[in-house]
């Protein structure tokens, strides 16, 4: 059983196109995140959040927006997307209230693509 | 602003030997760091952790030491297996409230049979 699942696993698109990722984790976690690695390798937190409410939210624009319809899921649509949002995509999850002690989660990532 | 570093991209080690992984930080924040291993495909996964307060944790073949004053820490890995090649990433995070983590931009291991 796959403990926190994405997808799709690769998503090739159009530039301004609107799609969205889907992330589940089966673990009964609290907190759910949303992590970019850009072609540089950068890890970076784009979001997380706690019992379906929002808790951190970095500086990404806001074609970016994230929701989540239970604890269990938490999905990332991005509108009108860009050459610069090819990146990795990583969906994590820990249990507790995002506690920097909860160790976290990781699905195996999307890859999205856009030409 | 690069607040935690692996200057070291790759590293190649011989079966049997150790593994030394480095990662340096900026941020005096930062108090709690972790390392995760990461195989082609799959996400991060957790390997060991370490709090300011300790300057080594130890997990089976893994050990973790932190030079607080220096703003550094390693990974040893000992002794290296060939299941031991992935990337590794260092992570740090001020250890309070819902902080999020700060990555590396990870290094190759790769184990030489």
């Amino acid at each position: 059983d796959t403990a926190v699942s994405q997808t799709p696993k690769y998503l090739v698109t159009q530039m301004g196109n609107d799609k969205s990722i889907k992330c589940e984790q089966n673990l009964g976690h609290d907190t759910m995140y949303w992590y970019k690695q850009d072609s540089k390798k950068f890890l970076k937190i784009m979001f997380s959040y706690n019992n379906k409410e929002l808790i951190i939210n970095e500086t990404v624009p806001n074609r970016f927006s994230p929701k989540s319809p239970d604890k269990a899921h938490l999905n990332l649509h991005i509108n009108s997307l860009e050459l610069g949002d090819s990146a990795v995509y990583f969906c994590a999850s820990s249990q507790g209230a995002g506690r920097t002690s909860d160790t976290q989660y990781f699905g195996p990532g999307t890859r999205l693509t856009v030409l | 602003d690069q607040q935690v570093k692996q200057n070291s991209p790759s590293l190649s080690v011989q079966e049997g030997r150790i593994s030394i992984l480095n990662c340096d930080y900026t941020n005096s924040m930062f108090d709690y760091f972790l390392w995760y291993k990461k195989y082609p495909a799959e996400g991060p996964t957790f390997l060991i952790s370490i709090s300011s307060i300790k300057d080594k944790n130890e997990d089976g073949r893994f050990t973790v030491f932190l030079n607080k004053s220096a703003k550094h820490l390693s990974l040893h890995i000992v002794p290296s297996q060939p299941g031991d090649s992935a990337v590794y990433f260092c992570a740090a995070t001020p250890n309070f409230g819902n902080e999020k983590l700060t990555f590396g931009t990870g290094t190759r291991l790769t184990i030489i049979p």
